[in-house]
């Protein structure tokens, strides 16, 4: 079945500073999405991507889609302390069926 | 707009005990609404999925159930809960198949 495996599973990252997780899928995907659990919160959806190649940005935050649609990354420019938080990506397959990866833990330090 | 709401915030049950977790979803129509399960610090697990009234798909075989007696309403159900059963529960919607969900804040579940 689909899996979908980010990397790395901890980010320690100096304030000011850029980091980029990834998101890698098993299968061809429809769609990925990102989103963003705050420590103590429930995710927040934060982007959906669906064309091959697509990059949107929001800010600080760039999203890309792989060319083959498997594989997605999320890259933080210039890290700020309200970044900290687990990144998840998703990868849409079959029927709403989202598969999420196990996140991303960014833990930032000033 | 549309809002999520899921209940109780918190729950401490012992183990055997009936579960019911509720999740109502306000300023839309015919969503489609999940249950995921999030184990400390790790990713999410889809437990049950909903296209419409009464049809409910289940994605993760166990002790739970899940029901939908109203287009806007999703419950989360046990007869007997384990302690394997406890953590973080989500309920969440999206309008559309292939779109972002939209998660509520989540039920915290210990079962003692």
């Amino acid at each position: 079945g689909q899996q979908v495996m980010q990397i790395p599973q901890y980010q320690h990252v100096q304030e000011g500073e850029d980091f980029t997780t990834y998101c890698n899928s098993s299968t061809t995907l429809s769609n990925i999405q990102w989103y963003k659990q705050r420590p103590g919160g429930h995710p927040v959806f934060l982007i959906q991507l669906v064309k091959s190649g697509e990059v949107k940005k929001q800010k600080r935050l760039t999203f890309q889609f792989g060319e083959a649609k498997k594989n997605s990354s999320l890259h933080i420019t210039a890290t700020q302390t309200t970044d900290v938080g687990t990144y998840f990506c998703a990868g849409g397959g079959s029927w709403g069926k989202l598969q999420f990866g196990a996140g991303t833990q960014v833990v930032v330090t000033p | 707009s549309q809002t999520i709401h899921q209940w109780p915030a918190t729950l401490v049950q012992p183990v055997g005990s009936p579960l019911s977790l509720e999740c109502t979803v306000e300023g839309t129509s015919n969503p489609n609404l999940y249950w995921y399960r999030q184990a400390a610090g790790r990713g999410l697990q889809l437990l049950f999925y909903s296209v419409g009234i009464g049809q409910i798909s289940s994605e993760v075989p166990q002790n739970l159930s899940a029901s939908r007696p109203q287009d806007r309403q999703f419950i989360l159900s046990s007869k007997k809960l384990l302690l394997s059963d406890s953590g973080f529960y989500l309920c969440a919607w999206s309008l559309t198949r292939d779109v972002g969900a939209f998660f509520g804040q989540g039920t915290r579940l210990t079962v003692v």
